[in-house]
């Protein structure tokens, strides 16, 4: 199945840590996507990068949140420092210049 | 900003009933609508879209748009256990992929 790849499945953090998430999106697909998804707030956008090109960077994330896109084939989220509040599912997703998004399991973060 | 609102939050219904979803969004200027399902443990994935006013059908499922309404909803017939999941409305923005989601509706399905 080479649909989108995200690990670790699980990440346990402790306050003030940095952690990496990563994700190797659909081969061929342009549009890349980073979702945080929790209960109370549903799915809100991150980031969106386009060709490599960051075309969104999700506003109120900005400030602890970064997402690079190194190749066409490989995303990182980096959360720096980790607060409690992050702790939610961080969904990756990619598209073809349309609007069906491919998405991945997910990486569960717990933040203590 | 687009504004996505779902309905019901849950529902609960026997296997083989016709399960109704609801979603209202904001912007008229709305490209496409999508729904997305969701099962536990796993991401979204697209079931079926609309773009132009009508219905839609594939298979079990059927769309309606109402873009005077600002109104889009989601028909699954004969509905089975596995449809037991979270059902995402997702509407894109102007040109290009950016999808704002709304909140699901959880549906459980009984045998």
């Amino acid at each position: 199945d080479a649909g989108v790849t995200q690990t670790p499945r699980h990440e346990v953090a402790e306050k003030g840590q940095t952690i990496i998430l990563k994700c190797e999106p659909v081969s061929g697909h342009n549009d890349l996507f980073w979702y945080r998804q929790t209960k109370i707030q549903g799915l809100e956008l991150l980031s969106y990068f386009r060709s490599k090109s960051l075309m969104e960077d999700g506003g109120a994330f900005k400030d602890r949140f970064k997402a690079e896109m190194l190749n066409s084939s490989f995303s990182t989220l980096k959360i720096q420092p980790t607060e409690p509040k992050d702790s939610a599912v961080y969904l990756c997703a990619s598209s073809l210049y349309n609007e069906r998004l491919f998405f991945g399991h997910g990486t569960k973060l717990s933040v203590l | 900003q687009e504004k996505v609102q779902q309905s019901p939050e849950s529902l609960i219904v026997p296997e083989g009933a016709m399960v109704s979803l609801n979603c209202s969004f904001s912007d008229s200027a709305s490209q496409s609508i999508w729904w997305y399902q969701q099962h536990p443990g796993k991401g979204p994935k697209a079931l079926i879209s609309i773009f132009s006013n009508g219905n839609k059908k594939e298979g079990r499922l059927t769309v309606y748009l109402n873009r005077a309404s600002l109104h889009v909803s989601l028909h699954i017939k004969d509905s089975q256990p596995s449809d037991s999941a979270v059902y995402l409305c997702a509407v894109s923005i102007g040109a290009g992929a950016k999808l704002t989601f709304g909140g699901g509706t959880r549906l459980t399905v009984r045998p």
